[in-house]
């Protein structure tokens, strides 16, 4: 099956700092990608859609600002946490639609921790 | 709106089936996604329907009701590794998935 990978799978910064994560579809291309956010014991949460090419789509109630992203060819979208605080902490989760059948795949997450 | 509902929590026994129901209302529909999420890990993806029916795939099937807006997910032969949240998703008109919150399934020895 197809794969998505993210990376880092976790990191732990001081509060203040920007964070980075990568999502990348190995084997196929994905002009659309999102990232979701999980809080314990709760759904996953769409923070935005990413599209190749062209802005995010941000979800009501998410600041563009904070949480920048690009996704800058048909296999890699960024999510850059900037000016990290400690509510930030979470659990990061991208996934890619195959651009083939629109099947949806998900990268094993990143988990954020702000000191 | 757009809504998925979907049982908190059900618990079985090892080796028996369960049945997890998922009811949906979305803007457009483009399909009905099941999803396992163990505790801190991301979601695995375990079927798609987009027509009605049933999708066996071993163990796990899918049931798609598409005029009911209705899907369930079928477990055979329970395992206790089968412990896990089970997420109901829709993909909307804009191809963008509306998450249940999923169904914690505890199985007992």
């Amino acid at each position: 099956g197809a794969v998505v990978s993210q990376h880092p799978s976790r990191v732990i910064c001081k509060s203040g700092t920007s964070v980075k994560i990568e999502c990348r579809s190995l084997d196929f291309q994905a002009t659309t990608m999102f990232w979701y956010r999980q809080f314990p014991k709760q759904s996953l949460m769409l923070m935005a859609t990413s599209n190749e090419g062209s802005k995010a789509t941000y979800e009501q109630g998410v600041e563009k600002d904070k949480f920048l992203i690009n996704h800058a060819s048909l296999t890699l979208s960024t999510l850059t946490v900037t000016s990290a605080h400690p509510e930030d902490s979470s659990f990061y989760i991208c996934s890619a639609r195959a651009d083939r059948d629109n099947e949806q795949f998900f990268g094993p997450g990143t988990r954020l921790t702000v000191l | 709106g757009q809504n998925i509902d979907q049982p908190t929590e059900m618990t079985a026994t090892e080796g028996a089936i369960v049945q997890i129901n998922c009811t949906y209302q979305t803007s457009g529909f483009n399909g009905l996604f099941w999803y396992q999420q163990h505790a801190g890990e991301a979601p695995t993806f375990l079927s798609y329907n987009v027509l009605d029916g049933l999708e066996e795939k071993g163990r796990f099937s899918s049931f798609l009701s598409r005029s009911k807006g209705y899907s369930y997910l079928l477990l055979k032969e329970l395992q206790m590794k089968d412990s896990a949240s089970y997420l109901c998703a829709a993909m909307d008109s804009n191809y963008q998935l509306i998450w249940g919150a999923g169904t914690k399934l505890i199985i007992k020895p």
